[in-house]
Protein backbone atom coordinates (compact mmCIF):
# COMPACT_ATOMS: atom_id res chain seq x y z
CA UNK A 1 0.00 0.00 0.00
CA UNK A 2 1.34 3.45 -0.68
CA UNK A 3 2.45 5.08 2.06
CA UNK A 4 3.29 8.69 0.48
CA UNK A 5 0.65 9.30 -1.95
CA UNK A 6 0.76 12.49 -4.58
CA UNK A 7 -1.89 13.91 -6.37
CA UNK A 8 -1.78 13.91 -9.63
CA UNK A 9 0.58 12.33 -11.43
CA UNK A 10 0.30 14.81 -14.20
CA UNK A 11 -0.72 18.30 -14.12
CA UNK A 12 -0.72 20.72 -17.04
CA UNK A 13 -0.67 24.65 -16.46
CA UNK A 14 -0.87 27.46 -18.64
CA UNK A 15 2.22 30.03 -18.14
CA UNK A 16 1.34 32.32 -14.80
CA UNK A 17 -1.54 30.02 -14.04
CA UNK A 18 -1.43 29.31 -10.24
CA UNK A 19 -1.25 25.29 -9.47
CA UNK A 20 -1.88 23.46 -6.58
CA UNK A 21 0.25 19.90 -5.98
CA UNK A 22 -1.09 17.76 -3.21
CA UNK A 23 1.03 15.16 -0.60
CA UNK A 24 -0.69 12.63 1.93
CA UNK A 25 1.17 10.38 3.92
CA UNK A 26 -0.12 7.66 6.29
CA UNK A 27 2.62 6.73 8.31
CA UNK A 28 2.50 9.63 10.73
CA UNK A 29 6.04 11.58 10.05
CA UNK A 30 6.61 14.30 11.45
CA UNK A 31 8.38 15.63 8.57
CA UNK A 32 7.15 16.59 5.22
CA UNK A 33 9.59 17.77 2.22
CA UNK A 34 8.77 19.20 -1.14
CA UNK A 35 11.35 18.08 -3.80
CA UNK A 36 12.08 19.87 -7.64
CA UNK A 37 13.85 16.94 -10.24
CA UNK A 38 14.62 17.74 -13.14
CA UNK A 39 16.31 15.60 -15.62
CA UNK A 40 19.75 14.50 -14.79
CA UNK A 41 19.95 16.78 -11.83
CA UNK A 42 19.78 15.63 -8.15
CA UNK A 43 16.59 16.77 -5.99
CA UNK A 44 16.63 19.69 -5.06
CA UNK A 45 14.81 20.61 -1.58
CA UNK A 46 12.54 23.57 -1.65
CA UNK A 47 11.20 23.19 1.71
CA UNK A 48 10.07 20.61 4.59
CA UNK A 49 7.83 21.21 7.86
CA UNK A 50 8.90 19.78 10.73
CA UNK A 51 5.48 19.10 12.43
CA UNK A 52 4.13 22.88 11.88
CA UNK A 53 7.71 24.15 11.61
CA UNK A 54 8.05 25.86 8.24
CA UNK A 55 11.66 25.87 6.52
CA UNK A 56 12.42 27.11 3.88
CA UNK A 57 15.70 27.02 1.67
CA UNK A 58 17.28 30.02 0.74
CA UNK A 59 17.46 29.99 -2.33
CA UNK A 60 13.79 28.69 -3.17
CA UNK A 61 11.98 31.12 -5.23
CA UNK A 62 8.90 33.02 -3.94
CA UNK A 63 7.07 32.09 -6.08
CA UNK A 64 6.94 28.56 -4.42
CA UNK A 65 4.61 28.43 -1.52
CA UNK A 66 3.64 25.34 1.02
CA UNK A 67 0.75 24.37 3.17
CA UNK A 68 0.60 21.76 5.98
CA UNK A 69 -2.99 21.74 7.67
CA UNK A 70 -2.36 18.82 9.55
CA UNK A 71 -0.31 16.11 10.05
CA UNK A 72 -0.91 14.20 6.49
CA UNK A 73 -1.28 16.52 3.99
CA UNK A 74 1.07 19.21 2.89
CA UNK A 75 0.29 21.07 -0.78
CA UNK A 76 3.07 23.25 -3.10
CA UNK A 77 1.10 26.43 -4.50
CA UNK A 78 3.56 27.67 -7.42
CA UNK A 79 2.20 31.19 -7.54
CA UNK A 80 3.19 31.82 -11.27
CA UNK A 81 4.43 28.76 -12.99
CA UNK A 82 6.99 29.55 -15.55
CA UNK A 83 8.10 27.67 -18.24
CA UNK A 84 11.43 26.76 -15.81
CA UNK A 85 9.37 25.23 -13.41
CA UNK A 86 8.24 22.52 -15.37
CA UNK A 87 9.68 19.22 -13.24
CA UNK A 88 8.92 16.43 -11.33
CA UNK A 89 7.67 17.65 -7.93
CA UNK A 90 8.72 14.97 -5.01
CA UNK A 91 6.91 14.88 -1.48
CA UNK A 92 8.99 12.82 1.05
CA UNK A 93 8.71 12.30 4.42
CA UNK A 94 10.90 11.24 8.00
CA UNK A 95 10.43 10.13 11.33
CA UNK A 96 12.66 13.03 12.40
CA UNK A 97 14.94 15.24 11.63
CA UNK A 98 17.09 15.24 14.32
CA UNK A 99 18.62 11.55 13.74
CA UNK A 100 21.64 10.77 11.77
CA UNK A 101 19.54 7.95 9.97
CA UNK A 102 16.87 9.74 8.40
CA UNK A 103 15.69 7.66 6.12
CA UNK A 104 13.27 9.38 3.45
CA UNK A 105 10.28 7.78 1.93
CA UNK A 106 9.14 9.08 -1.38
CA UNK A 107 6.02 9.52 -3.23
CA UNK A 108 5.72 8.54 -6.87
CA UNK A 109 5.89 12.26 -8.01
CA UNK A 110 3.73 14.85 -9.96
CA UNK A 111 5.43 15.51 -13.74
CA UNK A 112 4.21 19.34 -14.26
CA UNK A 113 4.32 20.57 -17.75
CA UNK A 114 4.03 24.40 -18.40
CA UNK A 115 2.78 25.22 -21.69
CA UNK B 1 31.41 21.52 -7.15
CA UNK B 2 28.86 19.43 -5.96
CA UNK B 3 28.73 17.95 -2.38
CA UNK B 4 27.73 14.46 -3.88
CA UNK B 5 28.81 13.02 -7.56
CA UNK B 6 28.03 10.46 -9.59
CA UNK B 7 28.69 9.38 -12.57
CA UNK B 8 25.40 9.84 -15.19
CA UNK B 9 25.27 6.75 -17.30
CA UNK B 10 26.17 2.64 -16.91
CA UNK B 11 25.93 0.16 -19.06
CA UNK B 12 25.64 -3.96 -18.26
CA UNK B 13 24.86 -6.76 -19.86
CA UNK B 14 22.32 -9.03 -17.93
CA UNK B 15 23.90 -11.35 -15.40
CA UNK B 16 26.70 -9.06 -15.00
CA UNK B 17 27.99 -6.76 -12.16
CA UNK B 18 27.34 -3.44 -11.85
CA UNK B 19 29.46 -1.02 -9.69
CA UNK B 20 28.17 2.54 -9.49
CA UNK B 21 30.24 5.07 -7.85
CA UNK B 22 30.02 7.82 -5.89
CA UNK B 23 32.19 10.59 -4.29
CA UNK B 24 31.22 12.96 -1.51
CA UNK B 25 33.14 15.83 0.07
CA UNK B 26 32.00 16.21 3.35
CA UNK B 27 33.62 14.40 5.93
CA UNK B 28 31.32 14.50 8.87
CA UNK B 29 29.14 12.26 7.06
CA UNK B 30 27.05 10.13 9.28
CA UNK B 31 24.42 7.95 7.10
CA UNK B 32 25.26 7.12 3.30
CA UNK B 33 22.59 5.70 1.14
CA UNK B 34 21.01 4.65 -1.83
CA UNK B 35 18.10 5.27 -3.18
CA UNK B 36 16.60 3.41 -6.15
CA UNK B 37 13.82 5.48 -8.89
CA UNK B 38 12.29 3.51 -11.77
CA UNK B 39 10.41 4.96 -14.35
CA UNK B 40 7.76 7.14 -13.51
CA UNK B 41 7.96 6.29 -9.85
CA UNK B 42 9.66 8.30 -6.66
CA UNK B 43 12.67 7.57 -5.07
CA UNK B 44 12.74 4.08 -3.06
CA UNK B 45 15.91 3.52 0.08
CA UNK B 46 17.78 0.38 -1.47
CA UNK B 47 20.69 0.66 1.41
CA UNK B 48 22.36 2.48 3.72
CA UNK B 49 25.57 2.90 5.91
CA UNK B 50 26.81 4.06 8.79
CA UNK B 51 30.28 5.94 8.42
CA UNK B 52 32.44 3.97 10.71
CA UNK B 53 31.37 0.76 8.86
CA UNK B 54 33.34 0.32 5.70
CA UNK B 55 31.29 -2.59 3.89
CA UNK B 56 27.34 -3.69 4.08
CA UNK B 57 25.73 -6.46 2.07
CA UNK B 58 22.00 -7.27 1.31
CA UNK B 59 21.14 -10.49 -0.71
CA UNK B 60 22.76 -9.10 -4.57
CA UNK B 61 23.77 -5.43 -3.01
CA UNK B 62 27.04 -4.59 -1.43
CA UNK B 63 28.18 -1.61 -0.51
CA UNK B 64 31.50 -0.32 0.39
CA UNK B 65 32.67 2.84 2.26
CA UNK B 66 36.22 4.43 1.58
CA UNK B 67 36.45 6.95 4.22
CA UNK B 68 40.26 8.27 3.84
CA UNK B 69 38.85 8.56 -0.04
CA UNK B 70 35.48 10.00 0.62
CA UNK B 71 34.19 7.24 -1.70
CA UNK B 72 31.40 4.93 -1.68
CA UNK B 73 30.00 2.16 -4.25
CA UNK B 74 27.15 -0.23 -4.76
CA UNK B 75 27.77 -3.74 -6.32
CA UNK B 76 25.04 -5.58 -8.02
CA UNK B 77 25.74 -9.00 -8.20
CA UNK B 78 23.84 -11.31 -11.26
CA UNK B 79 22.32 -7.92 -12.95
CA UNK B 80 18.85 -8.45 -14.27
CA UNK B 81 17.06 -6.23 -16.61
CA UNK B 82 14.47 -5.31 -13.23
CA UNK B 83 17.50 -3.54 -12.07
CA UNK B 84 17.23 -0.84 -14.99
CA UNK B 85 16.63 2.18 -12.87
CA UNK B 86 18.53 5.82 -11.86
CA UNK B 87 20.43 5.10 -8.43
CA UNK B 88 20.91 8.02 -6.46
CA UNK B 89 23.53 8.35 -3.70
CA UNK B 90 22.53 10.58 -0.69
CA UNK B 91 24.58 12.00 2.61
CA UNK B 92 23.54 13.07 5.91
CA UNK B 93 25.97 15.11 8.00
CA UNK B 94 26.52 16.39 11.30
CA UNK B 95 25.49 19.92 12.24
CA UNK B 96 22.12 20.95 12.59
CA UNK B 97 19.08 18.78 10.64
CA UNK B 98 19.89 15.38 8.83
CA UNK B 99 18.20 16.27 5.43
CA UNK B 100 20.28 13.93 2.77
CA UNK B 101 22.10 15.45 0.22
CA UNK B 102 21.75 13.92 -3.03
CA UNK B 103 23.54 13.09 -5.86
CA UNK B 104 23.00 13.51 -9.56
CA UNK B 105 21.44 9.71 -9.67
CA UNK B 106 23.34 7.63 -12.29
CA UNK B 107 21.00 5.69 -15.09
CA UNK B 108 21.55 1.99 -14.99
CA UNK B 109 20.60 0.92 -18.56
CA UNK B 110 20.67 -3.73 -18.29
CA UNK B 111 20.96 -5.22 -21.79
CA UNK B 112 20.24 -8.79 -22.66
Amino acid sequence: DAMVIQNPRYQVTQFGKPVTLSCSQTLNHNVMYWYQQKSSQAPKLLFHYYDKDFNNEADTPDNFQSRRPNTSFCFLDIRSPGLGDAAMYLCATSREIQLAKNIQYFGAGTRLSVL
Amino acid sequence: GEDVEQSLFLSVREGDSSVINCTYTDSSSTYLYWYKQEPGAGLQLLTYIFSNMDMKQDQRLTVLLNKKDKHLSLRIADTQTGDSAIYFCAESTEGGSYIPTFGRGTSLIVHP
